[in-house]
């Protein structure tokens, strides 16, 4: 039974790029959440997906949009990146609006 | 911005000692959960512990939780070294129907052999 999974691993784009990250959940899950985190920082609530429709926003700007598919996975994009955009980002899907969340082992993003 | 704020930002100890954390948080909460993550990388889900409980035990973790304080902690005894890592608190609030975590600034643990 695979556990979350997300890709790439890392990245590196420059400033102003666009980028999508992707998350396949845990399988039976169908809700996915997206999670920003800084160096040295816990993780930020970006967003949250399920039934195909954003739940719930974090205080992240537009720049910062999502999608679910039918299958339950996930994409993330950032638009007009800034370096200040460089973080791991994670995703961590759940079975509906249930405690546990379990998650995935993130994408590196670095922006130069 | 961040609801937990974990005390200490880091803590060093040998093998065999036990290793106490904290965490704070500031608005009502349906749970508590702690997590670990190794050099980081994705999370590990350790224990939850919901509002109406006082203490939990998971193997060597025990959790308190005193809501009057809004403050929870994380004792992990006969430590070893491979929990080396940054632990998180994450509470999941009263006012939101879907589950939005909010996490602490975590704390560095090293457990030298």
């Amino acid at each position: 039974d695979a556990g979350v999974t997300q890709s790439p691993t890392h990245l590196i784009k420059t400033r102003g790029q666009q980028v999508t990250l992707r998350c396949s959940p845990k399988s039976g899950h169908d809700t996915v959440s997206w999670y920003q985190q800084a160096l040295g920082q816990g993780p930020q609530f970006i967003f949250q997906y399920y039934e195909e429709e954003e739940r719930q926003r974090g205080n992240f700007p537009d720049r910062f949009s999502g999608h679910q598919f039918p299958n339950y996975s996930s994409e993330l994009n950032v638009n007009a990146l800034l370096l200040g955009d460089s973080a791991l980002y994670l995703c961590a899907s759940s079975l509906g609006p249930s405690f546990w969340q379990f998650f995935g082992p993130g994408t590196r993003l670095t922006v130069l | 911005s961040q609801q937990g704020e974990e005390d200490p930002q880091a803590l060093s100890i040998q093998e065999g000692e036990n290793a106490t954390m904290n965490c704070s948080y500031k608005t009502s909460i349906n749970n508590l959960q702690w997590y670990r993550q190794n050099s980081g990388r994705g999370l590990v889900h350790l224990i939850l512990i919901r509002s109406n409980e006082r203490e939990k035990h998971s193997g060597r973790l025990r959790v308190t939780l005193d809501t009057s304080k809004k403050s929870s902690s994380l004792l992990i005894t006969a430590s070893r070294a491979a929990d080396t890592a940054s632990y998180f608190c994450a509470t999941d609030g009263l006012d939101t129907g879907f589950q939005k975590l909010v996490f602490g600034t975590g704390t560095r643990l090293l457990v030298s052999p």
